[in-house]
């Protein structure tokens, strides 16, 4: 099975852009997770999507949203980009389930100017 | 709100040694899971070893295994037989409720 992508690896903006991250889960998982990277504050959940649905929202402003379509693949989008969320976002896939192995995509290296 | 510690920012090993790393966590589930993920050098995370909270058994995966203590909070990873391509960062990670908490990682080095 292809692994999970993610598109673009790398992303270069200004602030007060927006930008949308793209997740490619493994074929049969419907449970797709965003994660922030970085040095500061290692990696920070920031939503599970399952069926189109947000199941979970971490501590994050609304800037940051997300959706999942019907194919599962999902994507992420941060309006008004501040310096601080220059970061890695990773996308997790998995089968339902809390005990079940996230399968981690590359990332996408996010840096706001 | 559930927190996930590991207090070791850097671990070193000797090749093929043992190396123990540490994690705890907090929370006020009774079921929750608790995961070890493995992060290489610009490489992909991935899993290396799982527990939930229910099972008494302490996981093992090979040369990986887990001391597991409820009571205790604590989750810690026992690598044995250390190589070269163990090292990476290492992830302790908490699942339970409708939360998904990582620590901060450990950097292991691993010397030839």
């Amino acid at each position: 099975k292809a692994g999970v992508t993610q598109t673009p690896r790398y992303l270069i903006k200004t602030r007060g852009q927006q930008v949308t991250l793209s997740c490619s889960p493994i074929s049969g998982h419907r449970s797709v997770s965003w994660y922030q990277q970085t040095p500061g504050q290692g990696l920070q959940f920031l939503f599970e999507y399952f069926s189109e649905t947000q199941r979970n929202k971490g501590n994050f402003p609304g800037r940051f949203s997300g959706r999942q379509f019907s194919n599962s693949r999902s994507e992420m989008n941060v309006s008004t980009l501040e310096l601080g969320d220059s970061a890695l976002y990773l996308c997790a896939s998995s089968l339902i389930g809390r005990g079940n192995e996230q399968f981690f995509g590359p990332g996408t290296r996010l840096t706001v100017l | 709100a559930q927190t996930v510690t590991q207090s070791q920012p850097e671990m070193s090993v000797q090749e093929a040694e043992t190396v123990t790393l540490s994690c705890t966590y907090d929370t006020s589930e009774s079921d929750y899971y608790l995961f070890w993920y493995k992060q290489p050098p610009s490489r992909q995370m991935i899993l290396v070893i799982r527990q939930e909270a229910y099972k008494q058994q302490n996981a093992t995966e090979n040369r990986f295994s887990v001391n597991f203590q409820k009571a205790a909070k604590s989750f810690s990873l026992k690598i044995s037989d250390s190589q070269l391509g163990d090292a990476a960062m290492y992830f302790c990670a908490y699942r339970g409720g409708n939360d998904m908490r990582f620590g901060a990682g450990t950097r292991l080095t691993v010397k030839p």
